[in-house]
């Protein structure tokens, strides 16, 4: 298995463009959830899915838009890139039960300038 | 107050050293998560407690249902164990993170 996968690793923005985080897992999870980490902080929830076709907002949703429409995929889009969204982005897959491991990607590092 | 608290917030020690990592958490929560982010970024699932003890290898996860906090403890800990270790409470399916401790063993 390759686990939970992102991709790019590594984006440079300019202020206003638009870009797609890719998150892909292959353990069949139903739980994926997208964090922020800036730097000196916890991580923070921008948007989850437990399912397929299903997806609800986090504690920092504003400026994002996520779509569940597979098991295995679950982009996170930025609409109008913003400096304020420098930041590492995680995505996150588990089952649904409560003391299911949690799984992370490798994350994906977004300057946007 | 944040729901998740953990404490300290920066530890450095002598490898060999016994360490201590402690998390309290709020009303709500109804199991803990311990992960630990390496320097490279990455993030590795440790223990997930709902009550007792774990252990796998040299950590060892304890939580307390009573009083709403749970320690991370490293037995003989060696320069690899550096890293930001983050509990994280669970509410709802959801998960609450601390702010993460920055651990340095020093060799």
């Amino acid at each position: 298995n390759a686990g939970v996968t992102q991709t790019p690793k590594f984006q440079v923005l300019k202020t206003g463009q638009s870009m797609t985080l890719q998150c892909a897992q292959d353990m069949n999870h139903e739980y994926m959830s997208w964090y922020r980490q800036d730097p000196g902080m916890g991580l923070r929830l921008i948007h989850y899915s437990v399912g397929a076709g299903i997806t609800d907002q986090g504690e920092v949703p504003n400026g994002y838009n996520v779509s569940r429409s597979t098991t295995e995929d679950f982009p996170l889009r930025l609409l109008s890139a913003a400096p304020s969204q420098t930041s590492v982005y995680f995505c996150a897959s588990r089952n649904s039960g409560l003391g299911e491991t949690q799984y992370f990607g490798p994350g994906t590092r977004l300057l946007v300038l | 107050k944040n729901e998740v608290e953990q404490s300290p917030q920066n530890l450095t020690a002598q490898e060999g050293e016994f360490i201590t990592i402690n998390c309290s958490y709020s009303v709500g929560i109804s199991a803990l998560h311990w992960l630990q982010q390496h320097p490279g970024g990455g993030i590795v699932s440790l223990f997930m407690l709902s009550s007792g003890k774990k252990k796998h290898g040299r950590l060892i996860a304890t939580i307390n249902i009573q009083e709403k906090h749970s320690s991370l403890h490293i037995t003989a800990s060696h320069p690899r164990d550096s890293a930001v270790y983050i509990c994280a409470g669970v509410r709802n399916y959801q998960l609450i993170w601390g702010a993460g401790t920055k651990l340095i063993i020093k060799p």
